[in-house]
């Protein structure tokens, strides 16, 4: 079945420190593919997402870049805050309900 | 426009007792879906409805079980509850019926513990 693979946390950054949190995925036809964020005591947010290869998703200053080569959809920043610690998810769907990663937690600190 | 809401926010129950979670869907959706989220895991998928109807569902056992309401509001059954079932139960809605690849807008959960 389909499934998504993510780097083990907890990571644990500087302020302005650069950030990769790789994944990997599994799937029967052509994936849409989402990051998603839980912030603390918060619900799961759509950070960004991408919908078909070579797509880049981007938002608040994190990007992500279908690799269909590679089946990856690595999470790239490169100047991580205090405000960004947060857990992130990595999903994928192709036409079913979202097929979620274990989750990265992320810890930046000042 | 409102979010999506779930309650209630924490509950202790114990084995062999029933749980019944609601969702309030954002304005305009029509199709909610249910998640559990196990400690230290992704939310894996329970159910999803869409106009009131069960649209597909994931490896969970038949005590578990939903309600979808004409106003799109939602309920997430648990029966003989087990102690596995310990998690934060995440509701989730969108507009775009049950074969979107739009987003997901999710409540805050209602985390369960079962002793």
């Amino acid at each position: 079945g389909d499934s998504v693979t993510q780097m083990e946390g907890p990571v644990t950054l500087s302020e302005e420190a650069c950030l990769t949190i790789n994944c990997t995925y599994t799937a029967t036809g052509y994936p849409s593919l989402f990051w998603y964020v839980q912030y603390p005591g918060e619900g799961l947010q759509l950070l960004l997402k991408a919908t078909k290869a070579d797509d880049k998703g981007s938002n608040k200053g994190f990007e992500a870049t279908y690799r269909k080569e590679t089946t990856s959809f690595h999470l790239e920043k490169g100047s991580v805050q205090v405000s960004d610690s947060a857990v992130y998810f990595c999903a994928l769907t192709v036409y079913t309900p979202l097929v979620f990663g274990k989750g990265t937690r992320l810890s930046v600190i000042a | 426009e409102t979010g999506v809401t779930q309650s209630p926010t924490h509950l202790i129950k114990t084995r062999g007792q029933q749980v019944t979670l609601r969702c309030s869907s954002q304005s305009g959706h029509n199709t909610v879906s249910w998640y559990q989220q196990a400690l230290g895991q992704g939310p894996q998928f329970i159910f999803q409805y869409y106009r009131e109807e069960e649209n597909g569902r994931g490896n969970f056992p038949p005590r578990f079980s939903g309600l979808q309401f004409p106003n799109y509001s939602s309920e997430l059954n648990v029966n003989a509850l087990e102690l596995d079932d310990s998690a934060l139960y995440l509701c989730a809605s969108s507009a775009g019926g049950p074969h979107d690849t739009g987003e997901l807008f999710f409540g805050e959960g209602s985390r369960l513990t079962v002793l």
